[in-house]
Order: structure tokens, then C-alpha cells, then sequence
């Protein structure tokens, strides 16, 4: 157990629906950052929360969205589904990347049908 | 920018050794490195700050050369269980994201 909490697991769900993954970042972390990973590709950034405020921004569709909330846990929501979203989606916490790394959940598969 | 790695994917006997590399446009704060197995998440190795620092972990060595802004992992008397993708990680500023490179397939056979 890495100390960062991700759920669901695993999500299948239809085009068009609208789901949301929860991360809880590792006690005492407070960035949280948001990766998408397709299939046999790399980690793409999509979002970075530090503190409740939104830190940073990458090539995050406008139909997905998240927030961080006062206790530190993170929710990403991805709307109006495509069959291209299907990805594992993983949340990252770290107290300071200057000096530390990242400590990664274990990732939610998402499956988009 | 992304960092490019090379190579994309090397092939090693158990005992051999590896050399992964890390390049970038952009001037560099710092480098993470990190090994990802297949289905499970990518775990942190080591950090490199500017200042051509090298670090070890294990028989895993990492240099980083500023100037250059490249940075090199090296993966000595390789094991079985050094198979994975490792991904090289540029950041900013502290509390900065990281950007990744594509990665690059270790394989280690018997």
C-alpha cells in the first residue's frame, strides 16, 4: 500500500455517461496531480492541486474537470464519455517534488463501451 | 516539452547492463526517475537536482548533467526483477508537475 488511495478500481461504463475517480493523497502530501496512461503510452499530466487551489494545467479535455477538497482528497470527473477515454487514470501526491517523488495509487482502468 | 528517452526498449541477459537516457529542450530543475511493471503504478527510484548530482539505489545509478540538460540511469549486474518500463520525470519548480518521457522497456531474460 503505497498510501495513496484511488477508487474505483476498475470502471466500465457506456459513450456519453459521466463517471468520477476519487484519490486520497498519503498523509501529509498536499499536491495532488492527475495522469492519464492509454494503453501502451506514456503518463500524460491532466491536472496538479496543491492546498485546495488548482496548481497547474495539461492537455485536460473541457470535458473532464476536477477538484480538490478541504480534506486533501481529489475527485477528477470525466464527462460525455468517448471509446478514446478509455485509459488508466492515476493519482499522484507529493509533500515537495523538489526534493521528493511522486507516490502513485494504484490507478483506476477506466472502459469506455 | 516532453523529455525523449532513448532507447525505446533494450533486451538484456540477467547479470548485464543498461543504460537508459533522458533528454530535454528545456533547462532542467530536476529529474525523477521511476520503473513501472506491467498493471501496477509507477514507483518512484530516484531524484537528481541540478549540480551534475549522481545518486545510487541498489545497483541503480543515476548521473544528471545540467549543462547538457540530459540525465542517464544505469542499471548494473541487472536482476529479473528489473524488468519494467522506467520513465524519466522533468520538473520545474518545487511543488511543480512533472512532465514524463515515453518510456523506455526493460527486458531481463535468465
Amino acid at each position: 500500500d503505497s498510501g495513496v488511495t484511488q477508487t474505483p478500481k476498475h470502471l466500465i461504463t457506456a459513450t456519453g455517461q459521466r463517471v468520477t475517480l476519487r484519490c486520497s493523497p498519503r498523509s501529509g502530501d498536499l499536491s495532488v496531480y492527475w495522469y492519464q496512461q492509454s494503453l501502451d503510452q506514456g503518463l500524460q499530466f491532466l491536472i496538479q492541486y496543491y492546498n485546495g487551489e488548482e496548481r497547474a494545467k495539461g492537455n485536460i479535455l473541457e470535458r473532464f474537470s476536477a477538484q480538490q477538497f478541504p480534506d486533501l482528497h481529489s475527485e477528477l470527473n470525466l464527462s460525455s464519455l468517448e471509446l478514446g477515454d478509455s485509459a488508466l487514470y492515476f493519482c499522484a501526491s507529493s509533500v515537495d517534488t523538489t526534493y521528493y517523488g511522486y507516490t502513485f495509487g494504484s490507478g483506476t482502468r477506466l472502459t469506455v463501451v | 516539452q516532453q523529455p525523449v528517452q532513448s532507447p525505446q526498449a533494450v533486451i538484456l541477459r540477467e547479470g548485464e547492463d543498461a543504460v537508459i537516457n533522458c533528454s530535454s529542450s528545456k533547462a532542467l530543475y530536476s529529474v525523477h526517475w521511476y520503473r513501472q511493471k506491467h498493471g501496477e503504478a509507477p514507483v518512484f527510484l530516484m531524484i537528481l537536482l541540478k549540480g551534475g548530482e549522481q545518486k545510487g539505489h541498489e545497483k541503480i545509478s543515476a548521473s544528471f548533467n545540467e549543462k547538457k540538460q540530459q540525465s542517464s540511469l544505469y542499471l548494473t549486474a541487472s536482476q529479473l526483477s528489473y524488468s519494467g518500463t522506467y520513465f524519466c520525470g522533468t520538473g520545474g519548480t518545487s511543488y511543480g508537475k512533472l512532465t514524463f518521457g515515453q518510456g523506455t522497456i526493460l527486458t531481463v531474460h535468465p
